[in-house]
């Protein structure tokens, strides 16, 4: 099995609104990451998990907060989020074996709009 | 980071051989050079990695210059499943840990025509 699920597919929030975006994986890959994509530019990195623990956060505000429960699943809980937060959400994966040459393996994504 | 330039936009037909060039003239020792494609939909997609020499797999070839400074991506026999973004990526390590980013540059848009 070498997909990367995120759920849900499709959410639109309002800016007080609370919500969260799961991704999951079953690779047994121990390096889990964030990007955020804005329509026709290339996806950025938001932040990385390696072995459950936070080691990259690109400078993201706080109105997003990552957490990895466990080694298969990453979640962003969303909170007071901006109208130009509405991007495509990307969950990647990685061995993370400590080469440089590990691909990552993506989901298809969450498309989120906040009105 | 090291950065690649591509051209905006490659045009192909299907079942044709395309050649995808990238650039990067700053690329460090140790970086390798890899390519992910980006399908309409869909999140970015693994295709190839190298570091120095050419490189062969079930979905493309990868042909490194001999100073590195630049790449092609081969697609032997284009069809229309592969019209997509294809990005080039130098994979540089991050400070102080075995994780590491991928920065996507702004990627060459392939059409592939029937």
């Amino acid at each position: 099995d070498t997909e990367v699920t995120q759920t849900p597919k499709h959410l639109v929030m309002g800016m007080t609104n609370k919500k969260s975006l799961k991704c999951e994986q079953h690779m047994g890959h121990r390096a889990m990451y964030w990007y955020k994509q804005k329509a026709k530019k290339p996806p950025e990195l938001m932040f990385v998990y390696s072995y459950e623990k936070l080691s990259i956060n690109e400078s993201v505000p706080s109105r997003f907060s990552p957490e990895c429960p466990n080694s298969s699943l990453l979640n962003l809980h969303l909170h007071a989020l901006q109208p130009e937060d509405s991007a495509l959400y990307l969950c990647a994966s990685s061995q993370d074996k400590g080469r440089s040459r590990d691909e990552q393996y993506f989901g298809p994504g969450t498309r989120l709009t906040v009105t | 980071d090291a950065k690649t330039t591509q051209p905006n936009s490659m045009e192909s037909n299907e079942e044709e051989p395309v050649h995808l060039p990238c650039n990067h003239s700053t690329i460090s020792g140790t970086d390798y050079i890899h390519w992910y494609r980006q399908l309409p939909s869909q999140g970015p997609e693994y295709v190839i990695h190298g570091l120095t020499s050419n490189v062969n797999n079930r979905m493309a070839s990868l042909a490194i210059a001999e100073d590195r400074k630049s790449s092609t991506l081969i697609l032997h026999r284009a069809t229309l499943r592969d019209a997509a973004v294809y990005y080039c990526i130098l994979r540089a390590p991050t400070v102080g840990g075995s994780n590491y980013k991928l920065t996507f540059g702004k990627g060459t848009l392939l059409t592939v025509n029937p």
